[in-house]
């Protein structure tokens, strides 16, 4: 079964800061995609950057960027000028591609609390 | 487009009562999920459907859970029997797909808060 671990429960930035926020997973397949979500508190989960598999650019995003290393099953989250308006719950997640089962759903980490200081 | 739309958001409810929540997905779009989330927690995988079909359920999907999506378009989340272990907040996701791919962005709805007193 595929894991993902996000061993940041929570981290903190000062605005205009960078920040990265880790995660690593586990999976022996090689056809998937990668995710970070946010989850600002008592709000609605939304896609911030996605990372597909078979790709060895690293995703970007505006200020989002992300440091995929297949090889090592690590996907890291940099966010670059933080601002206020990051502060949230940030989670890891993987999906499957097609074929066999279990695909199509998203395995997700257990989050990072990410706090912004004006 | 509206986003995905669940209701109640909040629910309060005694043990043993049955509970139902409803979830309306982005229009066209023909999967369906279902996750359980705790305060603090990453959500857990409970169930999916593709149009009608149910794809998958999880084994936190106890006999005390149904899932079904009679349409392919709406779907509802019944718990019988609730117990103060249920207590979560329940989301709903979709997304569009062609055929087995899974690779199209999965949107969340706000969530239905169930407090089981």
């Amino acid at each position: 079964a595929q894991t993902v671990t996000q061993s940041q429960p929570e981290m903190s930035v000062q605005e205009a800061e960078t920040v990265t926020l880790s995660c690593t997973y586990d999976t022996s397949e090689s056809d998937y995609y990668l995710f970070w979500y946010k989850q600002p508190p008592s709000r609605q989960m939304i896609l911030v950057i996605r990372q597909e598999a078979y790709k060895q650019q690293n995703a970007t995003e505006n200020r989002f960027s992300v440091n995929f290393q297949k090889a090592a099953k690590s996907f890291s989250l940099k966010i670059s000028d933080s601002q206020l308006g990051d502060a949230a719950m940030y989670f890891c997640a993987y999906r499957r591609n097609a074929g066999g089962t279990s695909y199509g759903k998203l395995t997700f980490g257990q989050g990072t609390i990410l706090t912004v200081h004006p | 487009d509206t986003g995905v739309s669940q209701n109640p958001r909040h629910k309060i409810t005694k043990r043993g009562q049955n509970v139902t929540f409803r979830c309306d997905p982005i229009s066209e779009h023909n999967r369906l999920y279902w996750y359980r989330q705790t305060l603090g927690q990453g959500p857990e995988f409970l169930t999916y459907f593709q149009n009608e079909a149910q794809l998958e359920k999880s084994r936190l999907l106890s006999d005390r859970f149904s899932a079904e999506r009679p349409k392919g378009s709406f779907s509802t989340l019944e718990i019988q029997r609730t117990e103060q272990g249920d207590s979560a907040m329940y989301l709903c996701a979709s997304s569009w797909e062609l055929g087995l791919n899974s690779g199209n962005t999965i949107y969340f709805g706000e969530g239905s808060w169930l407090t089981v007193v």
